[in-house]
């Protein structure tokens, strides 16, 4: 069975630097959602995905960070100029919408440092 | 930020006790979720329950749901040492499309004790 999977698991980079993550959603999934978890808070929505057009995105997405799902697949969140409050854990979450009530299910995360 | 309060913030058991958290949020849901996350990972799904049901049961998990009142209340019963993570609500708001942002509190770190 395989789930929602996130690459990096983990990265350490720079401030100012850029950073790119991979989400793999589980297979037939239409919807692809990103959350930002930071230590001891529950996650905060990013933005979400209905194949590949970007539906919603958060006042939290400031226009550092650009989010893409060009085939309807998997989707990669980019930080452009990182900053120290960045620092996070990167959620990645797929469901398949039918228009009812579906869970989300969620990949381990990319936990991003900013040095 | 985060629409839902969830209590206790911590909460420790011995195994074998049962555990219940409660959650409280702020406006209409289409549907309520229950998460589970262990250290360092991602979250587990655990359980949903539309606005329409007022209990749930899935294994040792019992879910209820008091839309008049805004809250909902996790039970884990007969509680284990692997059950200690931090568990999450999260409301799918009615101004949204279902499905679309789940909104999640801050969550309650159980700790079960052998």
């Amino acid at each position: 069975d395989t789930g929602v999977s996130q690459n990096p698991r983990h990265k350490i980079t720079k401030r100012g630097q850029n950073v790119t993550f991979r989400c793999d959603p589980i297979s037939e999934h239409n919807r692809l959602y990103w959350y930002r978890q930071t230590l001891g808070q529950g996650p905060e929505f990013l933005t979400y995905f209905q194949n590949e057009a970007q539906l919603e995105k958060s006042r939290l997405l400031s226009d550092r960070f650009s989010a893409e799902r060009p085939k309807g697949s998997f989707s990669t969140l980019e930080i452009q100029r990182t900053e120290q409050g960045d620092s996070a854990m990167y959620l990645c979450a797929s469901s398949l919408w039918d228009g009812g009530d579906q869970p989300q299910h969620f990949g381990d995360g990319t936990r991003l440092s900013i040095l | 930020s985060q629409q839902g309060e969830e209590d206790p913030q911590a909460l420790s058991i011995q195994e074998g006790e049962n555990a219940t958290m409660n959650c409280s949020y702020k406006t209409s849901i289409n549907n309520l979720q229950w998460y589970r996350q262990n250290s360092g990972r991602g979250l587990v799904h655990l359980i949903l329950i539309r606005s329409n049901e007022r209990e749930k049961h899935s294994g040792r998990l019992r879910v209820t749901l008091d839309t008049s009142k805004k809250s909902s209340s996790l039970l884990i019963t007969a509680s284990r040492a692997a059950d200690t993570a931090s568990y999450f609500c999260a409301t799918d708001y009615v101004w949204e499309t279902s499905g679309s942002r789940l909104t999640f509190g801050e969550g309650t770190q159980l700790t079960v004790n052998p």
